[in-house]
């Protein structure tokens, strides 16, 4: 079966400072795995995808992500954070077929000015 | 940009009644998706629908549900004799393929259930 744990549900950050946000997944095969972000009354959107390309995945606004097998991890970073990224942050893994994604808890991230 | 929109962005309801949620999807997405979050809880898939037909359902999507596209545009999920544990955010989403494509989401609907 396949399942996602987002590690903290709150991450409040200073702005200009790193950003990481933390997502361990469980997976019976080579996954996708996708982050989405979701502003207040908005829909989600995606910020990246691991399809099985380069374990290394940049996104829009500065995001990026790393696959790494060894640690059934693919952590969320922002080298600095903006204002702008205060959000809820979901991780999500895919089933083989791509039918069903199954979403983590979210986190919610809060930048401090 | 092209976006999927839901509508109505909070329904209100009575306990029984039956509701129907709708969806526009991205025009040009052959696959459709229905997902709901409980407040506090992970957002959960319900049913994804390709062709006209259902392709795959979860555990949660009973007889209490249905979904339909009635016009070509359109994506609906209906709930018939709503509970008060229905009560959740649905979301909609659609994508261009199935197989680990990207699923684009609607800003959902907010359903409570008095």
């Amino acid at each position: 079966a396949q399942s996602v744990t987002q590690l903290d549900s709150h991450v409040s950050v200073s702005e200009g400072t790193p950003v990481l946000l933390r997502c361990n997944y469980s997976s019976s095969y080579s996954p996708s795995l996708f982050w989405y972000v979701q502003h207040p009354n908005k829909g989600l959107q995606l910020l990246l995808k691991y399809t099985s390309a380069a374990t290394l995945v940049k996104g829009i606004n500065g995001f990026e992500a790393e696959f790494k097998k060894s640690e059934t991890s693919f952590h969320l970073t922002k080298p600095s954070a903006h204002m702008s990224d205060a959000a809820e942050y979901f991780c999500v893994v895919s089933d083989i077929a791509g039918n069903q994604f199954y979403f983590g808890t979210g986190t919610s991230l809060t930048v401090i000015p | 940009e092209p976006e999927v929109t839901q509508t109505p962005s909070h329904q209100v309801t009575q306990m029984g009644q039956e509701v129907i949620l709708r969806c526009v999807p991205i025009s040009n997405h052959l696959y459709f998706y229905w997902y709901r979050q409980i407040l506090g809880q992970k957002v959960e898939f319900l049913v994804s629908f390709y062709n006209n037909e259902i392709s795959e359902k979860s555990e949660i999507f009973d007889d209490q549900f249905s979904v339909e596209r009635p016009d070509g545009s359109n994506f609906t999920l209906k709930i018939r004799s709503t509970k008060l544990e229905d009560s959740a955010m649905y979301f909609c989403a659609s994508s261009v393929r199935e197989g680990r494509g990207e699923q684009f989401f609607g800003p959902g609907t907010r359903l409570t259930v008095l």
